[in-house]
């Protein structure tokens, strides 16, 4: 399966600035998505991170919240932006490799707005 | 948004005990169906995965049983161990979805020594 590097693992950020997520894998995926798990609950899917192209948002996220890139097959970003104490949650980096039908997670950022 | 519904929300074992959780699932399309163990600060491992053309699946002491008709499967852990304490994630995955976990509720599992 693949390995996925997640930076930075944790942060506390001031409500009104951005932070950028960064997730690098260690071989070539077939899709990249990037879901949030705020505290005690289950993973929701932000978005499908799509290889030099716009990402494909899930209903209630939208890109100028939530800017990602993803300029290759190994590695995205996944951006909050205008941040509130509602941004504070776990946000997860996922791949999927369509060879072994196996989805990897990232361990996580960790945000906390203040 | 099609659903993935888990339970129960949590769940205590004694230590070699059987812990049962269960999911039940809308999206007829789906046809992966993957058992996630997160432990704290740690992103979500899959543990075990299931196809729907086969009603069972079993890798140590976890095993999956599938019923397509009632749309329903879920997770055995046999001889439960404290080390099992975490929480357990179903998830779904296919057709429209295609390559979109859809995942449930989640369950705490406690196992007691």
């Amino acid at each position: 399966s693949a390995v996925i590097s997640q930076k930075p693992s944790r942060d506390i950020c001031q409500r009104g600035t951005s932070l950028t997520i960064q997730c690098q894998v260690d071989s070539q995926v077939t899709m990249m998505f990037w879901y949030r798990q705020q505290p005690g609950q289950s993973l929701t899917l932000i978005a499908t991170a799509n290889q030099g192209s716009e990402a494909t948002y899930e209903s209630g996220f939208v890109i100028d919240k939530f800017p990602i890139s993803r300029p290759n097959l190994t590695f995205s970003t996944l951006t909050v932006s205008n941040m509130s104490p509602e941004d504070s949650s776990i946000y997860l980096c996922s791949v999927l490799k369509i060879s072994s039908y196996g989805y990897t997670f990232g361990s996580g950022t960790r945000l906390t707005v203040v | 948004q099609q659903q993935v519904k888990q339970s129960p929300q949590s769940l205590i074992v004694q230590k070699g005990g059987i812990s049962i959780i269960n999911c039940a699932y809308e999206n007829t399309a789906f046809d992966y169906f993957p058992w996630y163990q997160q432990f704290p600060g740690k992103g979500p491992a899959l543990l075990i995965a299931i196809r729907p053309d086969v009603s069972e699946k079993k890798e140590g002491r976890f095993t999956i049983s599938f019923n397509k008709s009632a749309k329903q499967f879920s997770l055995h852990i046999m001889d439960s161990q404290p080390g099992d304490s975490a929480t357990y994630f179903c998830a779904g995955a296919g057709g429209t979805s295609y390559g979109k976990l859809t995942f449930g509720q989640g369950t705490i599992l406690t196992v007691h020594p």
